[in-house]
């Protein structure tokens, strides 16, 4: 069973706590991303990956940090700088970094920040 | 600066119609759209797409069209039905300059289509 896994499903957290989401795939795909989507808007890219121990910033990277140390895994980690952490976050991969065009989501992971 | 936009929030429809969604664009750089439909709680998932060498392209239900001259692309649904109710996102890359794509697309606000039974 091909897929992406994001964990957890739901997560809560105080504010000023750094956290970290879950993004793992098993299909093979060289490139990674990291979107958030809030209320009324679309998809905002917080960070990708085309190849391992390399990414780059998205449209909102303020805030957030990535890490990519093995092409299956690529976690976000949401620190105290991130003013609206408050989100739900996707991760998505896709089978060639050139391509990128397809990309394929997991199931997401809302972060609650109170 | 939103490149990509969905200037219809909602779409309502009655089974069997024709459910037609709109997308606008500002770059002229982006040369390859996408559609996605979202469930809520759900990530999205691919449902078509389009190359700039082509006005149209067809699978089953779902038929995409672009204007690239008026930077406007819409997605066809014939006949709708009522599984089709879900938020569809619009979505576009560019390619740079070696013409390799940057990998990273933009995407528009959404839709929520709705269909009536």
């Amino acid at each position: 069973d091909g897929g992406i896994t994001q964990s957890p499903k739901y997560l809560f957290r105080k504010e000023g706590q750094n956290v970290t989401l879950s993004c793992e795939q098993n299909l093979n795909h060289d490139a990674m991303y990291w979107y958030r989507q809030d209320p009324g808007q679309g998809l905002r890219l917080i960070y990708y990956s085309q190849i391992v121990n390399d990414f780059q910033k998205g449209d909102i990277a303020e805030g957030y940090s990535v890490s990519r140390e093995k092409k299956e895994s690529f976690p976000l980690t949401v620190t105290s700088a991130q003013k609206n952490p408050t989100a739900f976050y996707l991760c998505a991969s896709s089978p060639d970094r050139d391509r990128g065009y397809e990309q394929y989501f997991g199931p997401g992971t809302r972060l609650t920040v109170t | 600066d939103q490149q990509v936009k969905q200037n219809s929030p909602s779409l309502s429809v009655q089974e069997g119609r024709i459910s037609i969604l709109n997308c606008d664009y500002t770059n002229s750089m982006f040369d390859y759209f996408l559609w996605y439909k979202k469930y809520p709680a759900e990530g999205p998932t691919f449902l078509i797409s389009i190359s700039s060498i082509k006005d149209k392209n067809e699978d089953g239900r779902f038929t995409v069209f672009l204007n690239k001259s008026a930077k406007h692309l819409s997605l066809h649904i014939v006949p709708s039905q009522p599984g089709d109710s879900a938020v569809y996102f619009c979505a576009a890359s560019a390619r740079n300059a070696g013409g390799t794509s940057y990998g990273k697309l933009t995407f528009g606000q959404g839709t929520i289509l709705t269909v009536h039974p």
